[in-house]
């Protein structure tokens, strides 16, 4: 059963620009969350997704913002980067909503972004 | 409120000698508790994971867990270190109703010869 799948696994951008990072989830699971790590912050959760809908949100402004699909495909997107974006970005899927706190979350490997 | 405090930023052992990662957490709700561990350049990976049930849990690759409210703690512990272990390794905490995992700083293991 493949794993949790994010792409691009390394990208470099100019402030200013916007950036999408896309996220296939276990088969099967329907919840998606999106977390940011930084050496400085470590790591924090952006949001989640699960039928198509946010169903909650970290402490993110604006420019940060996802999506998904009817197949449970994921993407976020940061729009008017800043150098302080430069971070790893972690999808994690899950079987169902994330309401049940015992549930297990998968995590991918993590799109590496820096901001120049 | 929530939060997770990993007690030591760094920790080394030997090769063949015990590992205790420290995590203790604060929560106002019975929480379900998790380690994580990150390889360089990799995503995370779930050890183990407590969710009310025996406080004491195994993981993967030989380590394991023990839940103390009494002392709001989950250490993680391995009786002995491989060079394979040498990692950062997350204590993560969720409680009912509550979608985000809340994470602590991690603790980066390092496993000499």
């Amino acid at each position: 059963k493949a794993g949790v799948t994010q792409t691009p696994r390394y990208l470099i951008k100019t402030r200013g620009q916007q950036v999408t990072l896309s996220c296939s989830p276990i088969s099967g699971h329907r919840s998606v969350s999106w977390y940011q790590q930084t050496p400085g912050q470590g790591l924090q959760f952006l949001f989640e997704y699960f039928s198509e809908t946010q169903r909650n949100k970290g402490n993110f402004p604006g420019r940060f913002s996802g999506r998904q699909f009817s197949n449970s495909r994921s993407e976020m997107n940061v729009s008017t980067l800043e150098l302080g974006d430069s971070a790893l970005y972690l999808c994690a899927s899950s079987s169902s909503e994330g309401v049940f706190s015992g549930n297990t979350i998968y995590f991918g490997e993590g799109s590496w972004l820096t901001v120049v | 409120a929530q939060s997770v405090t990993q007690l030591d930023s760094h920790v080394s052992v030997s090769e063949g000698t015990p590992v205790l990662l420290r995590c203790n957490y604060s929560s106002s709700y019975s929480p379900s508790l998790f380690w994580y561990v990150q390889h360089p350049n990799k995503g995370l990976q779930l050890l183990l994971k407590y969710t009310s049930a025996a406080t004491l849990v195994k993981g993967i690759n030989g380590f394991e867990a023990e839940f103390k409210k009494s002392e709001t703690s989950f250490h993680l512990t391995k009786p002995s270190a491989h060079m394979s272990d040498a990692a950062e390794y997350f204590c993560a905490l969720r409680t009912p109703g509550r979608r985000a995992l809340t994470f602590g700083s991690g603790t980066r293991l390092q496993v000499q010869p």
